[in-house]
């Protein structure tokens, strides 16, 4: 079945430092791939996505780069600041299953000045 | 615009009694809507979606139930609540594969 691994964390990273939060997906289908960002307290938003192979999505600083022939959907910032600390979800849209999203168990990312 | 309201944003709830959470979706026809539980430190967990009124497909055997009475009205309910179903509940919708929007969550403490 279709399903998510991201990396665990937590992360920690001093301003400016380079992020890379991992992730990797199963799909049966034709997925559209997704992270999701959740800040302290708050539900979640849509920070970015990408819904064919070798498209990059980017916001705020953010990219990733969908990567068909290695199931891949890395999130990237070159330079963070202390208001990216959150929660960092990866999640996948299978067109092929109704468009059911399967959702990656979340990164923590605390950036400290 | 498209909005989603979820009610209320923190609940405290003794053990045993009642739950009745509401969400409601703005500017959009037909949507999948879904209600997701978040556990302290865990990702997160869908437990109901539904892709029309009254259709209804739970995830997780539990004692929560969920309706949709109207097209953009997600409702999510307990008759007894337990201490595991304290969490931070999500209500999402999504037409087609643009992605979910969610709402502001519920954070529900079971006493």
């Amino acid at each position: 079945g279709d399903s998510v691994t991201q990396m665990e964390g937590p992360v920690t990273l001093s301003e400016e430092a380079f992020l890379t939060i991992n992730c990797t997906y199963t799909a049966t289908g034709y997925p559209s791939l997704f992270w999701y960002v959740q800040y302290p307290g708050e539900g979640l938003q849509l920070l970015l996505k990408a819904t064919k192979a070798d498209d990059k999505g980017s916001n705020k600083g953010f990219e990733a780069t969908y990567r068909k022939e290695t199931t891949s959907f890395h999130l990237e910032k070159g330079s963070v600041q202390v208001s990216d600390s959150a929660v960092y979800f990866c999640a996948l849209s299978d067109h092929g299953t109704g468009n059911q999203f399967y959702f990656g168990t979340g990164t923590s990312l605390t950036v400290i000045p | 615009s498209q909005t989603i309201h979820q009610w209320p944003a923190t609940l405290v709830q003794p053990v045993g009694s009642p739950l009745s959470l509401e969400c409601t979706v703005e500017g959009t026809s037909n949507p999948n809507l879904y209600w997701y539980r978040q556990a302290a430190g865990r990702g997160l967990q869908l437990l109901f979606y539904s892709v029309g009124i009254g259709q209804i497909s739970s995830e997780v055997p539990q004692n929560l139930s969920a309706s949709r009475p109207q097209d953009r009205q997600f409702i999510l309910s307990s008759k007894k609540l337990l201490l595991s179903d304290s969490g931070f509940y999500l209500c999402a919708w999504s037409v087609g594969w643009h992605g979910y929007t969610f709402g502001s969550g519920t954070r529900l403490t079971v006493v």
